[in-house]
């Protein structure tokens, strides 16, 4: 079966601090896609990254970086130099590699940055 | 940009009354799904639809609900008895083989 675990329930911070989103899956597929989305308050849900079970490389889109280490089964993300307006609760994703993709998501960490 | 649209954006109603929640998906897209998410807890998902039939569907997705791809552009998700716990956000959504796109989700209050 598979699972996602995102330990922290809230994390505070101050605006311009870094802060880094824990996300730790588990699946016994080998081929398997690794999501990240925000839900600001508005309630939708915002794309923000995909990523393959075969492409561990790190990703950088702009102030935001997503480190992927399978011989930990964990898909962190880092939002460096936060800002205000990346208060939103954030959650993390599994689905299967297969047509049709059952996302399993995560428990969720919101994030309150404060001015 | 081709998104995923969901109608109404809010539905209020009575226990053990019907309700239809409408989804408009990208119109390319073959896989269709529907998730939940009661307040502020994590999204679940609930069902997918393929080839116009349910090819998944979780524990949650009971008797009192369905879904329906009525013609070529809506997918609806229909609970037949609402209970005051069916009270959550539903989001649509579709892909293709690479991306679920979802839509802006429902908000169905039960009172």
């Amino acid at each position: 079966a598979q699972k996602v675990t995102q330990a922290q329930t809230e994390i505070s911070v101050v605006e311009k601090e870094d802060v880094t989103l824990d996300c730790v899956y588990e699946t016994r597929d080998t081929t398997y896609y690794l999501f990240w989305y925000k839900q600001p308050p508005s309630g939708e849900l915002v794309f923000l990254i995909r990523r393959n079970s075969f492409d561990e490389q790190n990703e950088i889109s702009g102030r935001y970086s997503w480190n992927f280490q399978k011989s930990t089964s964990s898909f962190n993300f880092t939002i460096t130099a936060s800002q205000v307006v990346d208060s939103a609760v954030y959650f993390c994703a599994l689905s299967e590699a297969r047509g049709f993709q059952k996302l399993v998501f995560g428990t969720g960490t919101r994030l309150l940055v404060s001015p | 940009e081709p998104e995923v649209t969901q109608t109404p954006s809010h539905q209020v109603t009575q226990m053990g009354q019907e309700v239809i929640l409408r989804c408009v998906p990208i119109s390319n897209h073959l896989y269709f799904y529907w998730y939940r998410q009661i307040l502020g807890q994590k999204v679940e998902f609930l069902v997918s639809f393929y080839n116009n039939e349910i090819s998944e569907k979780s524990e949650i997705f009971d008797d009192q609900f369905s879904v329906e791809r009525p013609d070529g552009s809506n997918f609806t998700l229909k609970i037949r008895s609402t209970k005051l716990e069916d009270s959550a956000m539903y989001f649509c959504a579709s892909s293709d083989p690479d991306n679920p796109f979802f839509g802006p989700g429902t908000r169905l209050t039960v009172l």
